[in-house]
């Protein structure tokens, strides 16, 4: 099993709401990452959490808050967010993270679809 | 700066072409590079490549990597219609734990 599920597959917030964005995993992976994807760009890393702490953030604005309850669940949570902010964004994990020696595999969820009105 | 250059940017071919997709890189202390096919939404992973001039092979997708040369190419032979997708090159290298992904070369495929 190689899935990664996120949820909800699509999102229409205001930019005076709160929501969030959730993530799952089962493959006992311990690193778990967020990544924001605009049309025809690249993923853009946001945030990396390894064995549950957050280990990089990508000067990340504060209206984007991650939150990993356990090895298996990545959240993100949003929060007077701007029209820019709409994008598809991907969760990922790797069997291990900030580990030089070791060839990570992401293995990415099908994302959510953000539109900011 | 680590740099992942991926060309051509976009390919339209019929079914049953054979294509080549390329991927040049500029970093540091080179560790291991990576094509994702990525449709519609999630990125899935094809291939890790880390050796020199071993073909890592998956039915009718394959790739190289030429570490001398600085890039890798995944060849698709027989293309089928299914094979349209945006497919990503990335590169772990350095002292970076993430991996610096290419802009993607975006393929379709028509019957």
């Amino acid at each position: 099993d190689t899935e990664v599920t996120q949820t909800p597959k699509h999102l229409v917030m205001g930019m005076t709401n709160k929501k969030s964005l959730k993530c799952e995993q089962h493959m006992g992976h311990r690193a778990m990452y967020w990544y924001k994807q605009k049309a025809k760009k690249p993923p853009e890393l946001m945030f990396v959490y390894s064995y549950e702490k957050l280990s990089i953030n990508e000067s990340v604005p504060s209206r984007f808050s991650p939150e990993c309850p356990n090895s298996s669940l990545l959240n993100l949570h949003l929060h007077a967010l701007q029209p820019e902010d709409s994008a598809l964004y991907l969760c990922a994990s790797s069997q291990v993270a900030l580990n030089l020696a070791a060839k990570n595999i992401q293995y990415f969820g099908a994302g959510t679809r953000l539109s900011v009105l | 700066e680590d740099k992942v250059v991926q060309s051509p940017l976009s390919l339209v071919v019929h079914e049953g072409d054979t294509v080549t997709l390329n991927c040049s890189y500029e970093v540091t202390n080179f560790r291991s590079l990576l094509w994702y096919k990525q449709e519609k939404k999630a990125p899935t992973f094809l291939f890790m490549l880390t050796s020199s001039g071993i073909e890592k092979k998956s039915g009718r997708l394959s790739s190289i990597l030429d570490k001398k040369e600085l890039f890798s190419i995944l060849n698709i032979t027989a293309t089928q219609t299914g094979d349209s997708a945006i497919y990503l090159c990335a590169v772990e290298a350095g002292g970076s734990y993430i991996p610096t992904f290419g802009r993607g070369t975006s393929l379709i495929v028509h019957p």
